[in-house]
């Protein structure tokens, strides 16, 4: 069983579309978690959930709506779609705050 | 905010050497952790050291940790092809609530045969 699954594993959309990705965990943590990986693989934190609660929102554009409609479940939907929104997407969670991290396998989020 | 700098940005070895790669980090931490990532995958955990601790093993892999320079390295001792990947150093934060590990921008190995 995959512990963090995300889907769709490659997304292709133009510019302007809105769409989401999907992320489940099976893990019982508490804590789920939003990266986005740029093309230099820098990766960097966008959003946290504790119990559904949102915690950590950084400086991400509002057109990026995280919801939680359970603690197993973090889904990231994005309007308007941009070209610099292409990157790879990675959902994680943790059973406590910043301690080990259980990764989905990715999101490729292509705009053209 | 960044914290994390891996060094080297890319490593190239043949098996069985032994790769080195370091990580400084700005502000206090709770631990540091290195995680690695296969071409097109997520991230997978391989070892974490807390602030109190100085080195830590798990098999093939050795971390230090010095909380005065702010650093730490990973060793990856007798390489194997199977090691190439990109490694990266992340921190977890003094206050854990409410914060997230912050990622270094990475080291990739590359483990020629």
């Amino acid at each position: 069983d995959t512990a963090v699954s995300q889907t769709p594993k490659y997304l292709v959309t133009q510019m302007g579309n809105d769409k989401s990705i999907k992320c489940e965990q099976n893990l019982g943590h508490d804590t789920m978690y939003w990266y986005k990986q740029d093309s230099k693989k820098f990766l960097k934190i966008m959003f946290s959930y504790n119990n559904k609660e949102l915690i950590i929102n950084e400086t991400v554009p509002n057109r990026f709506s995280p919801k939680s409609p359970d603690k197993a479940h973090l889904n990231l939907h994005i309007n308007s779609l941009e070209l610099g929104d292409s990157a790879v997407y990675f959902c994680a969670s943790s059973q406590t705050g910043a301690e080990k991290l259980f990764f989905g396998s990715g999101t490729q989020l292509s705009v053209l | 905010s960044q914290q994390g700098e891996e060094d080297p940005q890319a490593l190239s070895i043949q098996e069985g050497e032994n790769a080195t790669m370091n990580c400084s980090y700005k502000t206090s931490i709770n631990n540091l952790q290195w995680y690695r990532q296969n071409s097109g995958r997520g991230l997978v955990h391989l070892i974490l050291i807390r602030s109190n601790e100085r080195e830590k093993h798990s098999g093939r892999l050795r971390v230090t940790l010095d909380t005065s320079k702010k650093s730490s390295s990973l060793l990856i001792t007798a390489s194997r092809a199977a090691d190439t990947a990109s490694y990266f150093c992340a921190t977890g934060g003094v206050n854990q609530a409410g914060t997230a590990l912050i990622f270094g921008k990475g080291t990739t190995l590359s483990v020629s045969s």
